[in-house]
């Protein structure tokens, strides 16, 4: 069955980075696109970018663009996302998702990543 | 960027009761060349990650009781849960996809809850 398996907690300081990982199993890794969204706490959803494990593009949302690199391993059918520039607001929940017929079908178990001093 | 909006924030229905969930776009996500709304209904329970509930704004997806449904065209989309039970209590978030390899946007959320 269709797997993502995500690192666990974090806790950083402002100004670090952090790096999140996303292992795939139960599917062909290349053939279906990842997305990122997270969850503040006691907040709603919101996507933070999507990465094409075949070829590597990437699209990120505005409010992200500069700060988050998603990259993928094919050897391993892992995604990673890295968050720059931490700050308190960046505290929250991280998930990443499959798409399959645009949606997202598949989500891994998130990732608490803490920012504080 | 399409804005989803949902009504109520927050809703208390007593058991086996009907539940319905509102959620508008800013502008629509009926798709006229294969006329699909390309909208769908995720469940998020308590400490748990978000499931997909429901897709193409009517669709469900494999394994979701059928006292789930979805309705609406356009902007205009409604979730209704027919006999609410307890397990169904979580937040529920509509999402639009019109575009693929777009960022997709989601509602604030609903929470449902026992009455």
């Amino acid at each position: 069955q269709v797997q993502l398996v995500q690192s666990g907690t974090e806790v950083k300081r402002p100004g670090a980075s952090v790096k999140v990982s996303c292992k795939a199993s139960g599917y062909t890794f290349t053939s279906w696109y990842i997305h990122w969204v997270r969850q503040a706490p006691g907040q709603g959803l919101e996507c933070m970018g999507i990465i094409n494990p075949n070829d590597g593009t990437t699209t990120y949302a505005q409010r992200f663009q500069g700060r988050v690199t998603m990259t993928r391993d094919t050897s391993t059918s892992t995604v990673y996302m890295e968050v720059s520039s931490l700050r308190s607001e960046d505290t929250a929940v991280y998930y990443c998702a499959r798409e399959r017929q645009a949606v997202f079908d598949s989500w891994g178990q998130g990732t608490l990543v803490t920012v504080s001093s | 960027d399409i804005v989803m909006t949902q009504s109520p924030d927050s809703l208390a229905v007593s058991l086996g009761e009907r539940a319905t969930i509102n959620c508008k776009s800013s502008q629509s996500v009926l798709n006229n060349s294969n006329n699909k709304n390309y909208l769908a209904w995720y469940q998020q329970k308590p400490g748990q990650s978000p499931k997909l509930l429901i897709y193409w704004a009517s669709t469900r997806e494999s394994g979701v009781p059928d006292r789930f449904s979805g309705s609406g065209s356009g902007t205009d989309f409604s979730l209704t849960i027919s006999s609410l039970q307890a397990e169904d209590v979580a937040v529920y978030y509509c999402q639009q996809y019109v575009s693929t390899r777009s960022i997709r946007t989601f509602g604030q959320g609903t929470k449902v809850e026992i009455k």
